[in-house]
């Protein structure tokens, strides 16, 4: 069973859509869940962090945690053509160093 | 947050030279880290570099191969040496901020090697 684990996609919704981006994992020891959002070439850019079970809302983002399922969800509500990008989830641990899923390529059309 | 800059943004390099690649970053860090990410892939992770001592490298990373310093808390460099093809790749660093788990990247450096 791999670490991590996150559909490649490429998704495509139209604008306005509710966008789901789902990862699992198999670390109990993972202590900290975070998604990154990544434009074609540029940097990954830190979208959402939490250290806990639940929901995280941020504007039209919410990040959701269940740790007992060890699974966590990104919600984009409202979808836009800027929210085209790739999404990579990451966790963390005691370690330090992040664990990086393959990433969900995100299209939304206008 | 913390804002990551590196230089140079893209070089195309010979085979057989070698690159080094800077990075600053403008906020109190802890943790400093290299990645690479071939084009349409994840991240993958190179080392971690650790202030006044050497790196820590991931397997199939080695110091000979790509050395790295750390200066100070907020300056490292990733060296790519004795380039060939199979090191075209984007290098990407990254930083934890002080008293968080939060992780921040630079823009990344696009390499090609011919």
């Amino acid at each position: 069973q791999k670490e991590v684990e996150q559909d490649p996609g490429p998704l495509s919704v139209p604008e306005g859509a509710i966008v789901s981006l789902n990862c699992t994992y198999s670390n109990s020891a993972f202590q900290y869940f975070m998604w990154y959002r990544q434009y074609s070439r540029k940097g990954p850019e830190l979208l959402m962090y939490t250290y806990s079970s639940g929901n995280k809302e941020d504007g039209r983002f919410t990040a959701q945690v269940d740790k007992s399922s060890k699974y966590i969800s990104l919600f984009i509500r409202d979808s836009q053509p800027s929210d085209s990008a790739t999404y990579l989830c990451a966790f963390g641990g005691s370690q330090g160093n992040l664990i990086f899923g393959k990433g969900t390529k995100l299209s939304v059309k206008p | 947050s913390a804002v990551i800059s590196q230089k140079p943004s893209r070089d195309i390099c010979q085979r057989g030279t070698s690159l080094t690649i800077q990075c600053q970053v403008d906020s109190q860090v802890t943790m400093m880290f290299w990645y690479r990410q071939q084009p349409g892939q994840s991240l993958t992770l190179i080392a971690t570099a650790n202030q006044g001592s050497e790196a820590t490298y991931e397997s199939g990373f080695v110091i000979d191969k790509f050395p790295i310093s750390r200066p100070n808390l907020t300056f490292s460099t990733l060296t790519v040496s004795n380039m060939s093809p199979e090191d075209s790749s984007i290098y990407l660093c990254s930083a934890r901020l002080a008293g968080t788990y939060e992780q921040y990247f630079g823009p990344g450096t696009r390499l090609t090697v011919t």
